[in-house]
């Protein structure tokens, strides 16, 4: 099956540092999406990438679509408490697998106050 | 308006029972998704539905999975014959289609422990 690598792993941070996290793949995707997932929740969607070199922002959270569209990264501007959670790159299938979402394993990120 | 509702939050059984996860999708919502979320990992597809038919269930694990959506609404998933393995979180999303604007909302997922 198509493979998403993301890293870091984990990144523990102080307050309003600046934060990068990177998604890459093994598959060309059409579309990136980034995911954020508090505890005990489901992930909830913050930036949706649709075109190849596209460069998305809201509010402090700024994300990029790959040129060659296997890669996509995110960054957080300014990092505050509640930034605190999982992120999750994920490609949307085409084709026969339109519909399907493949994610990468999460950037656990924690912020100091 | 509501979001996705999954039930139970929480499941604990004993390796060889059955159990069914329930799926609550939002209202309107044609597309349901259910995806798998072991320990550290990202979410594992299972399967999808358009209405009561589901296009692609390649994503479950073995024929211990099944799943059925009524009237276009409710979903579950069954396992039978539980094991240790298929302990992880279920989670269920929808979302108004299926095209690459149609946005997936996840419910709060069903932690299920296999003891």
């Amino acid at each position: 099956g198509q493979q998403l690598n993301q890293s870091p792993q984990s990144m523990f941070i102080q307050e309003g540092e600046d934060v990068s996290m990177n998604c890459t793949s093994s598959s060309i995707f059409n579309t990136w999406l980034w995911y954020k997932q508090d505890p005990g929740e489901g992930p909830v969607l913050l930036i949706a990438l649709y075109k190849a070199g596209e460069l998305t922002s809201n509010g402090r959270l700024t994300a990029q679509f790959g040129i060659t569209r296997k890669d996509s990264f995110l960054n957080i501007s300014a990092s505050i408490p509640s930034d605190v959670g999982i992120y999750f790159c994920a490609g949307l299938g085409r084709g026969s697998t339109l519909g399907r979402l493949y994610f990468g394993r999460g950037t656990q990120l924690t912020v100091w106050p | 308006g509501a979001g996705v509702s999954q039930s139970p939050s929480n499941k604990v059984t004993e390796k060889g029972k059955d159990v069914e996860l329930r799926c609550d999708p939002i209202s309107g919502h044609t597309a349901l998704y259910w995806y798998r979320q072991s320990l550290g990992q990202g979410l594992e597809f299972l399967i999808y539905f358009q209405g009561n038919s589901a296009p692609d269930k390649s994503g479950l694990p073995s024929d211990r999975f099944s799943a059925e959506r009524t009237g276009g609404s409710v979903s579950t998933l069954t396992i039978q014959r539980t094991q240790q393995e298929d302990s992880a979180v279920y989670l269920c999303a929808s979302s108004l289609g299926v095209t690459v604007w149609d946005t997936q909302y996840f419910g709060p997922g069903t932690r299920l422990t296999v003891l």
